[in-house]
């Protein structure tokens, strides 16, 4: 009964090739999220969509991109992976306050991507 | 623009003693702060946050942290560590027009026996 899964969870991949990660949120959020986190552990946004629509979209190579076919799921895609895009992918959902102000985020459990 | 500073990228305490993980947040507005911690091999889960309601915000697993607008700060208390609180733990600022946070570098705390 997860509420924000991600599969897989662990990608081990060569250098230039393409690869997605998917996401699925049970909780009726309607905001998803794509953070990155390198090996000292900084987390760093990258994408956001509302209702399906790009609202948060960050310096991030041209290389990755992400596709929400519905509120519940946000899919992000690479292409030409190289090695420093070896890090950890965590997808997240929220849902604005009833009175209009940030909710908490929900994490899920993280994609590992490493590009040998 | 908003930021986050937290103090100490690693925190050490005796298992019993207090804990004090110290956050320093930049809004041009009032912020929502956030405290989120992550233990190994795991995502992020929400220990506490702060919408205006109150200064004093009470959390999960016995943490608390107390806005002060003045010092900017949103540091993270806990009265009596446990081996189980050992984790890397995230500050986070947010404005309420924006789904945008900011998340801090983190601070791992480990808890000696």
């Amino acid at each position: 009964d997860t509420a924000v899964s991600q599969t897989p969870k662990y990608l081990v991949t060569q250098m230039g090739n393409d690869k997605s990660i998917k996401c699925e949120q049970n909780l009726g959020h309607d905001t998803m999220y794509w953070y990155k986190q390198d090996s000292k552990k900084f987390l760093k946004i990258m994408f956001s969509y509302n209702n399906k629509e790009l609202i948060i979209n960050e310096t991030v190579p041209n290389r990755f991109s992400p596709k929400s076919p519905d509120k519940a799921h946000l899919n992000l895609h690479i292409n030409s992976l190289e090695l420093g895009d070896s890090a950890v992918y965590f997808c997240a959902s929220s849902q604005k306050t009833s009175s209009g102000g940030i909710g908490e985020q929900f994490f899920g459990p993280g994609t590992r991507l490493t590009v040998l | 623009a908003q930021s986050v500073t937290q103090l100490g990228s690693h925190v050490s305490v005796s298992e019993g003693a207090l804990v004090l993980l110290r956050c320093n947040y930049s809004s041009s507005v009032p912020p929502y702060l956030f405290w989120y911690v992550q233990y190994p091999n795991q995502g992020l889960q929400l220990l506490l946050k702060y919408t205006s309601a109150a200064t004093l915000v009470k959390g999960i697993n016995g943490f608390e942290a107390e806005f002060k607008k003045s010092e900017t700060s949103f540091h993270l208390t806990k009265p009596s560590a446990h081996m189980s609180d050992a984790a890397e733990y995230f500050c986070a600022v947010g404005k309420g027009s924006n789904y945008k946070l900011t998340f801090g570098k983190g601070t791992l705390l480990t808890v000696n026996p």
